[in-house]
């Protein structure tokens, strides 16, 4: 398996909703990440985890809510969220540091 | 082939073609550099890296030159093809792992 997993695909909520994205690896990559990437525009860094521990937080706001249960497994919880928040939500592992990232395909979320 | 830097967001190429896409850094302490191509509703995907301590790389029809004397980096993708049409992120990694994303360019060739 080569492959980061992103669920759902798409995903409609709002602004009192909660909800969470899953994304999953078994490559056993230590190294997981959120990126948000608006239309048009570069993903941005949210959040890294480093052997399951929060290792950077980019100022995130605090309706985002990140989770690593275990080494496969990163969450993002989401919860009165902002339109604005619309945007593709990527999530990508790494092996070590001198690995490449994997990128899934990310959780299209709308917001409304 | 055609070179554009990445403050311009197309560059529209001819099938069969060389393209060169451009990308300018800023921080002289990135480790290595990465070009991701991102297709229509998919993640990024790896293209080809350089570390710091090289000057150029060759894949299949790809090369990257990293030029840190001027803080450039460029993508060249020999004989483009339709399935090039995408957009291209040079990327840099700095000592904590962070992965930073450049502008982004938008590939578009011609058949």
């Amino acid at each position: 398996d080569t492959e980061v997993t992103q669920t759902p695909k798409h995903l409609v909520m709002g602004m009192t909703n909660k909800k969470s994205l899953k994304c999953e690896q078994h490559m056993g990559h230590r190294a997981m990440y959120w990126y948000k990437q608006k239309a048009k525009k570069p993903p941005e860094l949210m959040f890294v985890y480093s052997y399951e521990k929060l290792s950077i937080n980019e100022s995130v706001p605090s309706r985002f809510s990140p989770e690593c249960p275990n080494s496969s497994l990163l969450n993002l919880h989401l919860h009165a969220l902002q339109p604005e928040d619309s945007a593709l939500y990527l999530c990508a592992s790494k092996r070590g540091p001198e690995n490449g990232y994997t990128f899934g395909s990310g959780t299209r979320l709308t917001v409304v | 082939g055609e070179s554009v830097g990445l403050h311009l967001p197309t560059l529209s190429v001819q099938e069969g073609d060389n393209s060169i896409i451009n990308c300018a850094y800023s921080n002289s302490a990135s480790d290595y550099f990465i070009w991701y191509k991102q297709e229509s509703g998919k993640g990024p995907q790896f293209i080809i890296d350089i570390r710091s301590n090289m000057d150029k790389r060759q894949g299949q029809r790809v090369t990257v030159l990293l030029n840190k004397t001027v803080k450039h980096l460029s993508l060249q993708i020999a004989a483009t093809q339709p399935g090039d049409s995408a957009v291209y992120f040079c990327a840099e990694v700095r000592a904590n792992s962070k992965l930073t994303f450049g502008k982004g360019i938008t590939l578009s060739v011609r058949p």
